[in-house]
């Protein structure tokens, strides 16, 4: 049973720069949903994606969007990076877009700005 | 008012004893609750899960949920090195049909040898 699956592991870009990061969810699941997490912080819920749609948004500018295919996997875009943006970004899938769900993480990419 | 509160800690505990890891929320919509473990430089991992006033047990961890006090603990019994890492509480509330998990800044738990 394959987990929740990102990429890249490791980024570094510099300000400016636009950045994409990929997610697959783990098989069965239909929801993803993404969160950066600061050092030493709890993860800070960015959006959620369900049948190909933005159902919910955290508290993020419209620097950051997303998408998600057909077959439930996501991207997550940030543009005109900050040095503010480095930050582990965690990916989480779960079944079924609404209820208190049950969500797994992937092991997340790293991303540093400079 | 934080959202979801826990104690930083750290939190340290003998190998073999009970560790106690206290979380507050602020929402009383709040339906489900998560604990979460991570270490460090990696991403984190869903221990336990509860939706109902109560205890649940599951292995050396058992979960308790008070809603009218708006608490959310998590007791690890026989407590091991292993063990030792931070340890996130998380909330789910309903709005809109999302899911959306708000966490707290967790608490480092140390188990000593």
């Amino acid at each position: 049973d394959a987990g929740v699956t990102q990429s890249p592991t490791h980024l570094i870009k510099t300000r400016g720069q636009q950045v994409t990061l990929r997610c697959s969810p783990k098989s069965g699941h239909d929801t993803v949903s993404w969160y950066q997490q600061a050092l030493g912080q709890g993860p800070q819920f960015i959006f959620q994606y369900y049948e190909e749609e933005e159902r919910q948004r955290g508290n993020f500018p419209d620097r950051f969007s997303g998408h998600q295919f057909p077959n439930y996997s996501s991207e997550l875009n940030v543009n005109a990076l900050l040095l503010g943006d480095s930050a582990l970004y965690l990916c989480a899938s779960s079944l079924g877009g609404g209820g208190g769900n049950e969500q797994f993480f992937g092991p997340g990419t790293r991303l540093t700005v400079l | 008012q934080k959202e979801v509160e826990q104690n930083s800690g750290p939190l340290s505990v003998p190998e073999g004893a009970i560790a106690s890891l206290n979380c507050t929320y602020s929402d009383r919509g709040s339906q489900s609750f998560f604990w979460y473990r991570q270490y460090s430089g990696k991403s984190p991992e869903l221990i336990m899960s509860i939706y109902s006033n109560g205890d649940k047990e599951d292995g050396r961890f058992t979960a308790q949920l008070n809603k009218a006090s708006q608490y959310v603990s998590l007791l690890i019994r026989d407590s091991q090195p292993s063990d030792s890492a931070t340890y996130l509480c998380a909330v789910n509330v309903l709005t809109g049909g999302g899911n959306k998990l708000t966490f707290g800044t967790g608490t480092q738990l140390k188990v000593e040898l």
